[in-house]
């Protein structure tokens, strides 16, 4: 089954950028899938940042569009994000994550999963 | 875009039933059936437990059911036990092309 695993430095300094890859197994990132990062600050709720498609067409949620990028390498069978100017706000576990529900043959766009184990990353000088 | 609107916890016995709601507008949880739930126990990754409104993943148990009127959806869990104790999350697709999340709710079996 499809696995993800985040990667990406643990500490970022105020006013830097904040970079993470999300490797997929098990399955093509050029599947009719939409791949997504999803965030949550420690203590509190889930946060959606945004999603690509294998053929690069991207969503992103309105408050953070200014400052991300989610992008995709499909040689690599693997998405990234970049997260410009970040402040403490921005500590976080981060998570990638493939959008819909797939069991064998049957596929749903809707839903979120599976997910990786998450990643923590700290803005902190 | 503001989050969906949960109760910040509940609590029931174990075998009782329990009910969390989820509160939108017609932009998102009212205007499709693109809901879906995620259970988390501390320290570990969501794990998505309804999708489509009512629709269980395999290897689900069917203790969870979900359902949706008007802008608001509700997921339930009959014969609670201990290892439902988690935060409940959760999320619907909107009109903007994006995805939306409730504020969680953290569910104590007492």
């Amino acid at each position: 089954q499809v696995q993800l695993q985040e990667s990406g430095p643990g500490l970022v300094k105020p006013s830097g950028t904040l970079s993470l890859t999300c490797a997929v197994s098990g399955g093509s990132i050029s599947s009719s899938n939409w791949w997504s990062w999803v965030r949550q600050p420690p203590g509190k709720g889930l946060e959606w940042i945004g999603e690509i498609y294998h053929s690069g067409s991207t969503n992103y949620n309105p408050s953070l569009k200014s400052r991300v990028t989610i992008s995709v390498d499909k040689s690599k069978n693997r998405f990234s994000l970049k997260l410009t100017s970040v402040t403490a706000a921005d500590t976080a576990v981060y998570y990638c994550a493939r959008v819909g529900y797939c069991s064998g043959t049957f596929c749903s766009p809707v839903g979120i999963d599976p997910w990786g184990q998450g990643t923590l990353v700290t803005v902190s000088s | 875009q503001s989050a969906l609107t949960q109760p910040a916890s509940v609590s029931g016995s174990p075998g009782q039933s329990i009910t969390i709601s989820c509160t939108g507008t017609s932009s998102d949880v009212g205007g499709y059936n693109y809901v879906s739930w995620y259970q988390q126990h501390p320290g570990n990754a969501p794990k998505l437990i309804i999708y489509e409104v009512s629709n269980r993943p395999s290897g689900v148990s069917n203790r969870f059911s979900g359902s949706k009127s008007g802008n608001t959806a509700s997921l339930t869990i009959s014969g609670l036990q201990a290892e439902d104790e988690a935060d409940y999350y959760c999320g619907s697709y909107t009109g903007s092309s994006t995805v939306i999340f409730g504020g969680g709710t953290k569910l104590t079996v007492l």
